[in-house]
């Protein structure tokens, strides 16, 4: 069974600092792929980033940023610069299968930027 | 339209109503899902349906029955629900079988149980 933690459950910064999101995942399948998707208020989850387990390679995408290693099997958010915009609750994770029909979901980070 | 779009956003029942939610995708896709979200909980997989056959039914009550008469429409039928069935019911679309990394979610329809 697949099992993606995100031990942190509510985050606060303030304008402009960074902040990371951990997540933590578990699997037996050697290939599997990982994702974050953040949840603004309007209810929708929206994409960010999808990795698969044979590129370990680190992303960057303007002030987004993901960490993943496999060895501690993790896959980090940070965002630099944090902005207003950027509160919301953000889900990393995980799927097995070709493609990504099942799904499994961390519990969430709910972060708030205080201007 | 664009994306996915769910009606209604908010509903409120009786254990003794019968109701529906309606998913309508407009990408293109071939998978459509539904997903619960409660309170404290991971989203958790409801069913999924993949060119219109449903491929995965996750030890969901028979008190919600789906429906995906096209590949571009998904409905959710309610009848005698709990109050711990309040949440927030998200549907979801893919391309199933590329590996494209996205499901595209819609807004969400709130459920509240009375």
């Amino acid at each position: 069974a697949q099992k993606v933690t995100q031990a942190q459950t509510e985050i606060s910064v303030v304008e402009k600092e960074d902040v990371t999101l951990d997540c933590v995942y578990e699997t037996r399948d050697t290939t599997y792929y990982l994702f974050w998707y953040k949840q603004p208020p309007s209810g929708e989850l929206v994409f960010l980033i999808r990795r698969n387990s044979f590129d370990e390679q680190n992303e960057i995408s303007g002030r987004y940023s993901w960490n993943f290693q496999k060895s501690t099997s993790s896959f980090n958010f940070t965002i630099t610069a944090s902005q207003v915009v950027d509160s919301a609750v953000y889900f990393c994770a995980l799927s097995v299968n070709f493609g990504n029909e099942k799904l499994t979901f961390g519990t969430g980070t709910r972060l708030t930027i205080i201007p | 339209e664009t994306g996915v779009t769910q009606t209604p956003r908010h509903l409120v029942m009786g254990m003794t109503n019968k109701k529906s939610l309606k998913c309508e995708q407009h990408l293109g896709h071939n998978a459509m899902y539904w997903y619960k979200q409660s309170a404290k909980k991971p989203l958790e997989l409801m069913f999924v349906y993949n060119f219109k056959e449903q491929t995965e039914n996750n030890s969901v009550p028979s008190r919600f029955s789906p429906e995906c008469p096209n590949s571009s429409h998904l409905f959710l039928h309610l009848h005698t629900l709990q109050p711990e069935d309040s949440a927030l019911y998200l549907c979801a679309s893919s391309q199933a079988g590329e590996v494209s990394g996205e499901q595209f979610f819609g807004p969400g329809t709130r459920l509240t149980v009375l």
